[in-house]
This record gives C-alpha cells, sequence and structure tokens, in this order.
C-alpha cells in the first residue's frame, strides 16, 4: 500500500485566499484524522470521520475551517478565508476501526501551508 | 481530562550510547493504550513502540523499549545504540480503550544523536 497520501506537500498563498488540502486515507482504514502541528501549540487533532461521517469537531478552530470526506477514499480540509495564523504542518492519519488490531493511526508526509 | 507530559523538550546522545526519553500521563481510567511516535526532519510521523495498559510486560522493538510503570503513570522510551537516524522528534500518545477515537499527544522532546 502506498500509505496516507497527501497533497499538495508545500502551499503558499496570500491572506484572504481560500486553500484546500487533500488526503486519500490508506484503503480498508475506517477512521481518518486531521491534525495542525505548530511550534507553539503542538499536534493538535482538529477533526475525525468514521465511515465518512464526520464524529467529532471540537478541534476545529473557527468557522473557517471546514472538513469533508465524500467518500471512503477521499478527504478535504478548506480554509476560507485564509489568515497567516494558519500557517502550520497539517497531517492527515488514517486506522481501522475501534475493534481492529492496536489502535494504529498511519500519518501522511503533511502538508506544509505558508500563509503571508 | 486526560493529559501527555513530556518534560525534557531537548536531549541529545552521543552514536551507540543509550538515552531514555520521559513521558508522564494522568488518566483516572484503568484501560488505555500508551505509544511512541518518532518525527524525523522529513516530517513523517512513525509508530516507534506501543504498550496496552493492562500488560505488565514492558514492550520492546528491538533497539527500543519502555519502561511502563502503571502506578506511576509513567512511560519512558529507552532507545539503546543510538544511531544518527535516530535523530528527530519524539511523541508520546495516549488514548483509551474506551474511547480510541481520541489520541492524545504529548508536545514532544527533540533527540539528536551526536556523531
Amino acid at each position: 500500500d502506498a500509505g496516507v497520501i497527501q497533497s499538495p506537500r508545500h502551499e503558499v498563498t496570500e491572506m484572504g485566499q481560500e486553500v484546500t488540502l487533500r488526503c486519500k486515507p490508506i484503503s480498508g482504514h475506517d477512521y481518518l484524522f486531521w491534525y495542525r502541528q505548530t511550534m507553539m501549540r503542538g499536534l493538535e487533532l482538529l477533526i475525525y470521520f468514521n465511515n465518512n461521517v464526520p464524529i467529532d469537531d471540537s478541534g476545529m478552530p473557527e468557522d473557517r475551517f471546514s472538513a469533508k470526506m465524500p467518500n471512503a477514499s477521499f478527504s478535504t480540509l478548506k480554509i476560507q478565508p485564509s489568515e497567516p495564523r494558519d500557517s502550520a504542518v497539517y497531517f492527515c492519519a488514517s486506522s481501522l476501526g475501534r475493534d481492529r488490531y492496536y489502535y494504529e493511526q498511519y500519518f501522511g508526509p503533511g502538508t506544509r501551508l505558508t500563509v503571508t | 481530562a486526560q493529559t501527555v507530559t513530556q518534560s525534557q523538550p531537548e536531549m541529545s546522545v552521543q552514536e551507540a550510547e543509550t538515552v531514555t526519553l520521559s513521558c508522564t500521563y494522568d488518566t483516572s481510567e484503568s484501560n488505555y493504550y500508551l505509544f511512541w511516535y518518532k518525527q524525523p526532519p522529513s516530517r513523517q510521523m512513525i509508530l516507534v513502540i506501543r504498550q496496552e495498559a493492562y500488560k505488565q510486560q514492558n514492550a520492546t522493538e528491538n533497539r527500543f523499549s519502555v519502561n511502563f510503570q502503571k502506578a506511576a503513570k509513567s512511560f519512558s522510551l529507552k532507545i539503546s545504540d543510538s544511531q544518527l537516524g535516530d535523530t528527530a522528534m519524539y511523541f508520546c500518545a495516549f488514548t483509551l480503550k474506551t474511547s480510541y477515537d481520541k489520541v492524545i499527544f504529548g508536545p514532544g522532546t527533540s533527540l539528536s544523536v551526536i556523531p
């Protein structure tokens, strides 16, 4: 398996622009997680899905952030409008469900977002 | 609420030596999992080792082993025969078995292996 795939790897945009980050989870995994990593706040869980349904979005910082999972193989995280404080590395991770083995999350390579 | 603390923001070790990274956590639950993740400069998060709370035996994966002290709520990672490729951020993480969905990560320890 290719692992969790994220695109783009790097994104530089201007304040006010819309940004869309993409994730393809590992085939067969039914949980998908979006994290944000910054020096100040560390690794934060933004939202996660189970079987394409959002379960907990309490980590989403504000209404400018939205996430969708239209099918089992694709998810997006959108920021509109973007602000400089959104600059961070955004990770997508996937895993098998709670009754499976060991609860391991598999992370993608991350998208480094810079908002100028 | 569950929390994970890593009190060592940065550490260094000579190549081939042994180093121990500390982690403490707080929970009132008894059934949970603990993990150590490694994040090298490439940014890729990689699971290093896991421990189930109900297992008294400490987990071991090649050069990596843990010292799990449940009563003290301590979960340290020992890296033996350190290699240059071990240079990375190391995150301690915790999840309740009853609410697997949420994995709580510590702030991380930056480890540098010196040639």
